[in-house]
């Protein structure tokens, strides 16, 4: 089985310009997370999609960032324009529907780099 | 804010059990308790987890305290490939989401 799969693994963008991270979660998970890491923080969550429905964004930090899941496959969390402290690693993670206690298995992330 | 406490760092000698702890006092009843770990550049791994019982898998053992309030993940034998940050993470159900809610887990090096 394969697992969650992140592209690009690493990005390097100028401050200003357009960066879309694309996310494959495991097949049939209809759960998915976005996470990411700043330097030196903690890992904090972003969203949260249960299949294409936005099921929790609370911890989206501005509207500069985009998350879809058109279809309820894989998905994209884009950041228009990027800035200097949006820079971090981007992780993404998927779970099973109707399980509470499943456990989440992550992606190896998209390293961010915004100069 | 995390609902988890964990010591920054540990030592373990290779080939010695190492005996990583969680604090989560304020765990609530139907919360579950999940361990993970991250290696240098890799997204974070999943470990075990566990509600109440003493849980075992290939990868490591989960001793959860009677009251729930603590916990301990041992790695019987650690190898130096054991060397990570690990997570102890309590779920929040009260979120709707159910989602994970990181602090800043326990460094762990193996020493040779």
């Amino acid at each position: 089985e394969a697992g969650v799969t992140q592209f690009p693994s690493h990005s390097v963008i100028e401050k200003g310009q357009t960066v879309t991270l694309r996310c494959d979660p495991i097949s049939g998970h209809d759960n998915l997370y976005w996470y990411r890491r700043v330097m030196g923080k903690e890992i904090k969550f972003l969203l949260h999609f249960v299949k294409e429905s936005k099921q929790d964004e609370s911890g989206m930090p501005n509207n500069r960032f985009l998350a879809e899941r058109t279809g309820g496959t894989y998905s994209t969390l884009k950041v228009q324009p990027a800035e200097l402290e949006d820079s971090g690693v981007y992780f993404c993670a998927s779970s099973q529907l109707g399980s509470y206690n499943s456990p989440l298995h992550f992606g190896n992330g998209t390293r961010l780099t915004v100069t | 804010d995390a609902k988890t406490t964990q010591p920054p760092s540990m030592d373990c000698a290779e080939g010695r059990a190492a005996n990583l702890p969680c604090n989560h006092s304020t765990i609530s009843g139907n919360e579950y308790v999940y361990w993970y770990r991250q290696i240098h550049s890799q997204g974070p791994q999943y470990i075990i987890h566990g509600l109440k019982n003493n849980e075992t898998n290939e990868m490591a053992s989960l001793i959860i305290t009677e009251d729930r309030k603590s916990s301990t993940l041992i790695l019987p034998h650690a190898t130096l490939r054991d060397t990570a940050v690990y997570y102890c993470i309590v779920r929040d159900p009260t979120s709707g989401t159910y989602k994970y809610i990181f602090g800043t887990g326990t460094r762990l090096k193996v020493l040779a």
